[in-house]
């Protein structure tokens, strides 16, 4: 696609509900990151993938938290058992590689936990 | 760990230069960005420096880094009420692949 997708753009759920959040990076690039951003700060990392594989996972808060990108293009953020202290923008970004230095955020998700 | 650093405010009239400063606590930075979000929007990537250069200009961009110092500041020149928005300053770390923000400066243009 021309940019970076996330989908939805807003997602409210209630405390203990299973979420799924989903990016579509750009066609081609194989390096794809997952960031928070709550309100009033800047975004922190989560995750990196390069292609399929989690190359560094270390930005997870707790095993609430994961991400999968089976065939190394889409990927889907998912959280278990929500909290009320999920609550965040959900930035995803991808870039043409590891090594390149320009990446590329998508709108992201907003997700309320009530 | 790493740091990132910013004033959080800023505010000047249409027509003068705004300066964002920043400073950053990893001495092996790679990278160092500057990104603007705009409200409910994501981040767009405004500019970078490689961290052995001290100056990149781009357009009504400038870019000056002080790697002694870990200072790391964006001009913009002719500041327009549209460049009104949140601008976050990020560092690379030793490698290229994640990115550690600042909390971010917001800058209000007024005309």
């Amino acid at each position: 696609g021309a940019g970076v997708s996330q989908t939805p753009s807003n997602k409210v759920t209630e405390k203990g509900k299973y979420v799924e959040l989903r990016c579509d990076p750009i066609s081609g690039h194989t390096a794809l990151y997952w960031y928070r951003q709550s309100l009033g700060q800047g975004p922190e990392f989560l995750i990196y993938f390069q292609g399929t594989g989690a190359a560094d996972d270390s930005g997870l808060p707790n095993d609430r938290f994961f991400a999968v990108r089976p065939e190394g293009s889409v990927s889907t953020l998912k959280i278990q058992r929500t909290e009320r202290g999920d609550s965040a923008m959900y930035l995803c970004a991808s870039s043409p590689g590891p090594t390149n230095t320009e990446a590329f955020f998508g709108q992201g998700t907003r997700l309320t936990v009530v | 760990g790493e740091d990132v650093e910013q004033s959080l405010f800023l505010s000047v009239r249409e027509g003068d230069s705004s300066v964002i400063n920043c400073t950053y606590t990893d001495s092996s930075s790679t990278y160092l960005y500057w990104y603007k979000q705009e409200p409910g929007a994501g981040l767009q990537l405004l500019t970078y420096i490689f961290s052995n250069m001290d100056m990149k200009q781009d357009q009504r961009l400038t870019v000056l880094l002080n790697k002694k110092d870990k200072h790391l500041s964006l001009r913009i020149a002719d500041t327009q009420t549209g460049d009104s928005a949140i601008y976050f300053c990020a560092e690379s770390g030793s490698g290229y692949s994640t990115l550690t923000f600042g909390k971010g400066t917001m800058l209000l243009v007024s005309p």
